[in-house]
């Protein structure tokens, strides 16, 4: 199993609706996990972290982790055209600074 | 949060020279920063981990006599591809830890294409 997964779309979601990202990760990464979002040609951009089991919101944004599943998602409320990006998941296995495991990114598209 | 600048942007080389790109902290001191690499529609790889006055780490196959890191100071982490091939071509991209060491910020990547 790799060890950040995610399905890489594309994932399409009307205006205004909720857009819903899953990721799904090995034991080695299973301590902090982070949302980045990256435009074509930027660099990613952080959006969420989440490193106890449950939800945490961040204004249109909820990150939820469930570590006994092994699964994290975030969840986009009223979405917006400019939403539209690649929504990469990733974790790390250590409570130091240590390189990230990234998945691949979902390609996520709101449609006006 | 935290501040990555990144330099160059973009570069465009011919093969066979060396590119030098930077990588700083504007406004905390990193003593451990992160480079990546990233080809088109793949996600971003860890190629090394730079750390400030020792010798860098590398991932299983990636060549450290071809990606010489430099971390001379808090601040500044320079990665330079020596003998560029075209399949070098790819988005480099930086990051460090910020306050607390867990979040990772990133430069802005430099998007190289060697001909």
């Amino acid at each position: 199993q790799k060890e950040v997964e995610q399905n890489s779309g594309p994932l399409s979601v009307p205006e205004g609706a909720i857009a819903s990202l899953n990721c799904t990760y090995s034991d080695r990464v299973s301590q902090s996990f982070f949302w980045y979002r990256q435009y074509s040609g930027k660099s990613p951009e952080l959006i969420m972290s989440i490193y106890s089991n449950g939800d945490k919101e961040d204004g249109r944004f909820t990150a939820q982790l469930n570590k006994a599943s092994q699964y994290v998602s975030l969840l986009i409320r009223d979405s917006q055209p400019s939403d539209s990006a690649t929504y990469l998941c990733a974790g790390h296995s250590g409570g130091g600074a240590d390189g990230l495991t990234f998945g691949k990114g979902t390609h996520l598209i709101i449609q006006p | 949060g935290a501040v990555v600048s990144q330099h160059p942007s973009r570069v465009i080389c011919k093969s066979g020279t060396s590119v030098k790109i930077e990588c700083r902290s504007l406004d905390f001191q990193a003593t451990t920063m992160f480079w990546y690499r990233q080809f088109p529609k793949q996600s971003l790889m860890l190629m090394a981990t730079s750390n400030e006055g020792s010798k860098a780490t590398y991932e299983q196959g990636v060549e450290k006599d071809k990606f010489l890191i430099n971390h001379a100071s808090l601040t500044l982490s320079t990665l330079t591809v020596t003998s560029a091939h075209p399949e070098d071509s790819s988005f480099y991209i930086c990051s460090a830890a910020g306050t607390g060491g867990r979040k990772l910020f990133f430069g802005s990547g430099t998007q190289l294409s060697v001909l």
